[in-house]
């Protein structure tokens, strides 16, 4: 079946650092994929998408890129804050409606 | 435009009573889906409704169900509660289940 597996966390980085978070798949056909993440107590808010190969998604200065060829979509930033500390969830829609299936999260810590 | 929204935030309950939660869509959206999120499990899904029908359905007994209404609003419920039922439940809602999801803030269940 369809799984998602991100890199484990937690993720601690100094204040401009970069980020890379990683993300692989597996998947029968073209699924979209999405990046989501998780303040404290609150729910999850899309980070970006993409739904085609080689698409790239972007926002808030993440970016990721879906590869078909290497079942890849890992989360990068150029410069992180501390404000960006937060869990973040990797996540594929195979097409089953509102299904979403989500990898373990990653939480990231940036200090100043 | 109005997020989703659900209630209660929180809620308590003893072990082999029964709670609903409701979620109430972005306007627009007809595709609402349950999660539920714990420490151990992670994010799992528990089932989505599009157009009052239960589309897809997740891995879960027959203690959890719900329903959707005309308007789109949903509701889930736990019947006959267990310790491992506390979690945060989250409702997503999608214009079709196809398109990205948009989370609410979840309901925190504590079962005592």
């Amino acid at each position: 079946g369809n799984s998602v597996t991100q890199m484990e966390g937690p993720v601690t980085l100094s204040e401009e650092a970069f980020l890379t978070i990683n993300c692989t798949y597996t998947a029968t056909g073209y699924p979209s994929l999405f990046w989501y993440v998780q303040y404290p107590g609150e729910g999850l808010q899309l980070l970006l998408k993409a739904t085609k190969a080689d698409d790239k998604g972007s926002n808030k200065g993440f970016e990721a890129t879906y590869r078909k060829e290497t079942t890849s979509f890992h989360l990068e930033k150029g410069s992180v804050q501390v404000s960006d500390s937060a869990v973040y969830f990797c996540a594929l829609s195979g097409g089953q409606g509102g299904k979403l299936i989500f990898g373990q999260g990653t939480e990231l810590s940036v200090k100043p | 435009k109005a997020g989703v929204t659900q209630t209660p935030r929180y809620l308590i309950k003893t072990r082999g009573q029964q709670v609903t939660l409701s979620c109430s869509p972005i306007s627009g959206h007809r595709s609402v889906s349950w999660y539920q999120q714990t420490p151990g499990q992670g994010l799992q899904f528990l089932f989505e409704y599009f157009s009052e029908t239960q589309r897809n359905k997740g891995n879960f007994p027959g203690r959890f169900s719900g329903r959707q209404f005309s308007n789109s609003r949903s509701e889930m419920n736990v019947s006959t509660l267990e310790l491992g039922d506390s979690a945060l439940y989250l409702c997503a809602s999608s214009v079709t289940g196809n398109t990205e999801a948009f989370f609410g803030q979840g309901t925190r269940l504590t079962v005592v």
